[in-house]
C-alpha cells in the first residue's frame, strides 16, 4: 500500500526566500506525482504534475523534481511571495485512471 | 471548458434526509473520483469510475451511493448521513495526466 508524507507539516518565511517542500513515498511504482495548492475551504490547484519517466517539470518560479529510486520529489518556489501562502499537497497516481495518495501536505506562510 | 463543476457548494442536511452532489466536466476525461476531505486533513479516495463504470470503492458506507449517468456527469447520493460524515467532497477528473479537481461541496450533517 502506498503511503506519502510530507515534511515539514508547517513552515512560515519571510517575503523573498525561495521554499522547499519534500514529499516521500514507499511504494516507487509510481505512474506519476502530482503537486497541488489548496487555500483555505477551496479545492485543489493542480501545480505541476510529474510522469514517471520525468525527472523534473517547471512552471515560473516553481520547479518540481522526482528521484523514483529514493522516492522522493522536492517542490521548489522561489523568491517567495505572501500569495503564496497555502497548503501544498503531493500525490503519488498508481496505473492510469487509478487513484492519487495524498500526503498530509504542507502548510505554507509568507510573511510580509 | 477545462474545469470541474460542483453543485452546490454548500449543503446542510438532517440525518433523515436525502440529498445528491453533483460533477460535471467537458473536458472528455474518461475517469472521474469522488473524495472527502476533512478539516486540515488530506483528502481521501472514496469512488472512481472509469469508462462510466465504478472500478473502485474504498469500502465507503452504503450511506453513500455514486452514480456515473453519462461520461461528463457524476452524482453522489447521500443518504442518512451522520455528522461524521461532514466534510469537503470533491470531484476530479483525469485522462491519464493531470487530475482536475472541482472547488468542492461544503457538506454539514445535523
Amino acid at each position: 500500500k502506498q503511503e506519502v508524507t510530507q515534511i515539514p507539516a508547517a513552515l512560515s518565511v519571510p517575503e523573498g526566500e525561495n521554499l522547499v517542500l519534500n514529499c516521500s513515498f514507499t511504494d516507487s511504482a509510481i505512474y506519476n506525482l502530482q503537486w497541488f495548492r489548496q487555500d483555505p475551504g477551496k479545492g485543489l490547484t493542480s501545480l505541476l504534475l510529474i510522469q514517471s519517466s520525468q525527472r523534473e517539470q517547471t512552471s515560473g518560479r516553481l520547479n518540481a523534481s522526482l528521484d523514483k529510486s529514493s522516492g522522493r520529489s522536492t517542490l521548489y518556489i522561489a523568491a517567495s511571495q505572501p500569495g503564496d501562502s497555502a497548503t501544498y499537497l503531493c500525490a503519488a497516481g498508481g496505473a492510469a485512471g487509478n487513484k492519487l495518495t495524498f500526503g498530509g501536505g504542507t502548510r505554507v506562510l509568507v510573511k510580509p | 471548458d477545462t474545469e470541474v463543476t460542483q453543485t452546490p457548494k454548500h449543503l446542510v442536511m438532517g440525518m433523515t434526509n436525502k440529498k445528491s452532489l453533483k460533477c460535471e466536466q467537458h473536458m472528455g476525461h474518461r475517469a472521474m473520483y469522488w473524495y472527502k476531505q476533512k478539516a486540515k486533513k488530506p483528502p481521501e479516495l472514496m469512488f472512481v469510475y472509469s469508462y462510466e463504470k465504478l472500478s473502485i470503492n474504498e469500502s465507503v458506507p452504503s450511506r453513500f451511493s455514486p452514480e456515473c449517468p453519462n461520461s461528463s456527469l457524476l452524482n453522489l447520493h447521500l443518504h442518512a448521513l451522520q455528522p461524521e460524515d461532514s466534510a469537503l467532497y470533491l470531484c476530479a477528473s483525469s485522462r491519464g495526466g493531470p487530475y482536475t479537481f472541482g472547488s468542492g461541496t461544503r457538506l454539514t450533517v445535523v
